[in-house]
């Protein structure tokens, strides 16, 4: 089954702890995002990556890192540099640079 | 700097009824336009793009240049078509990371 999946779908974590958010495609595609999704804000860009060893950073990279080691996997760092860590975060991926991009069901991260 | 604007957050309208999500956005060069959807506990998924000049689930959306818009209409709205609704604009050069609106949520009643 072809897709995009993201793991946890929910993950509680203490203030000052770092989290890491998985991401996983096989469509083959070489291009990778991350996004996140707070009400009233839409979706705002933290990372992408158009190839292997690859990334740039989004909008509202500050408090995030990512890396891209493989094809299949884009997983981003949620850092204690973060100020407002709490929200819903979405992966993607396309076929290049095309604008049709596939997302995954999300991870919804909340800081206590 | 690529901008997309919907001024609406919420629109709600009668089942038959006419549905228009508006879309402005600015950006220098010669954008390519996108509609999103988001159903109710589904993914995000692409509704249609401006370059495809297709009619989907009864949607369409015209890129209009003058006024940098690319509003989303349906004559007759459905339940179904209860979701949230992101416009999202790219630039044709190279790669071009995709830019969203805030969304606007449709909530069509019978």
């Amino acid at each position: 089954d072809g897709g995009i999946t993201q793991s946890p779908k929910y993950l509680f974590r203490k203030e000052g702890q770092n989290v890491t958010l998985s991401c996983e495609q096989n469509l083959n595609h070489d291009a990778m995002y991350w996004y996140r999704q707070d009400p009233g804000q839409g979706l705002r860009l933290i990372y992408y990556s158009q190839i292997v060893n690859d990334f740039q950073k989004g909008d509202i990279a500050e408090g995030y890192s990512v890396s891209r080691e493989k094809k299949e996997s884009f997983p981003l760092t949620v850092t204690s540099a973060q100020k407002n860590p709490t929200a819903f975060y979405l992966c993607a991926s396309s076929r290049g640079g095309t604008g049709e991009l596939f997302f995954g069901e999300g991870s919804r991260l909340t800081v206590l | 700097a690529q901008r997309v604007t919907q001024p609406e957050k919420l629109l709600s309208v009668f089942k038959g009824a006419p549905v228009e999500l508006k879309c402005n956005y600015s950006y220098s060069g010669s954008p390519e336009l996108f509609w999103y959807v988001q159903y109710s506990r589904q993914r995000l998924q692409l509704l249609l793009r401006h370059i495809s000049r297709e009619s989907i689930k009864g949607f369409t959306a015209d890129l209009n240049k003058g006024e940098t818009s690319f509003h989303l209409k349906k004559p007759f709205a459905q339940e179904e078509d209860s979701a949230m609704y992101y416009c999202a604009l790219r630039g044709y050069t190279g790669f071009q990371k995709l830019v969203f609106g805030t969304g606007t949520r449709l909530l069509v009643s019978p």
